[in-house]
């Protein structure tokens, strides 16, 4: 079974700052999907970004961006100007082009302080 | 609205009493899939569908079933709950084509067995 760790089980930020939530995976595919997913209190899963493995450019959405190191397996996600919403844990998932399946983290809790 | 529904949201039972949690999606994905999410483990697959009748096992199957008898419905069944099966539960759906493996989660169902 693939692996994901996410090392940093709470992480805090200052509104408009800017803070970076690590995730590695293990795998031996070369093609694969990875995901952050973000989960507020409302426990509603809420997809904030994805990345396909063949694709060397990081994946941008407004203030949430990737850092995908293919060759360390590493996806660490970084969001610039942090506001209260953004309060929530974060997961990080990867999942198998072949199969489907979904791996997650064991996630990550983020405090954003006024 | 393209959405993934769950009922029932919130569940109290006993143990040994059988109970089944139902889950339906209007996207006419392919793919369907139940998660457990238990605190400090992330979120687990428990099955998932890539379609009609075709089901496969995740990594914590023990004590669950499921059928796919339609395309829109894949229900939980609990034959018999015990205490270790209380949880949060989400099932999510998801196209097999085009932007592939982005899964859309139901909004979670909250398991208590006494």
């Amino acid at each position: 079974a693939q692996t994901v760790t996410q090392s940093q089980p709470e992480m805090s930020v200052q509104e408009a700052e800017t803070v970076t939530l690590s995730c590695t995976y293990d795998t031996s595919e070369s093609d694969y999907y990875l995901f952050w997913y973000k989960q507020p209190p409302s426990r509603q899963m809420i997809l904030v970004i994805r990345q396909e493995a063949y694709k060397q450019q990081n994946a941008t959405e407004n203030r949430f961006s990737v850092n995908f190191q293919k060759a360390a397996k590493s996806f660490s996600l970084k969001i610039s100007d942090s506001q209260l919403g953004d309060a929530a844990m974060y997961f990080c998932a990867y999942s198998d082009s072949t199969l489907g399946r979904l791996y997650f983290g064991r996630g990550t809790q983020l405090t954003v302080w006024p | 609205e393209a959405q993934v529904t769950q009922n029932p949201r919130y569940l109290i039972t006993v143990t040994g009493k059988k109970l089944t949690v139902t889950c339906s999606q209007n996207m006419n994905h392919e793919y369907m899939s139940w998660y457990r999410q238990d605190p400090g483990l992330g979120l687990r697959q428990i099955y998932y569908s890539m379609n009609v009748e075709v089901t496969d096992k995740g990594d914590v199957p023990e004590g669950y079933k499921v059928s796919r008898k339609e395309k829109r419905n894949f229900p939980l069944i609990l034959e018999s709950p015990s205490p270790n099966q209380t949880s949060l539960y989400f099932c999510a759906s998801s196209t097999l084509t085009g932007l592939a493996y982005e899964q859309y989660f139901g909004p979670g169902t909250r398991l208590t067995v006494t």
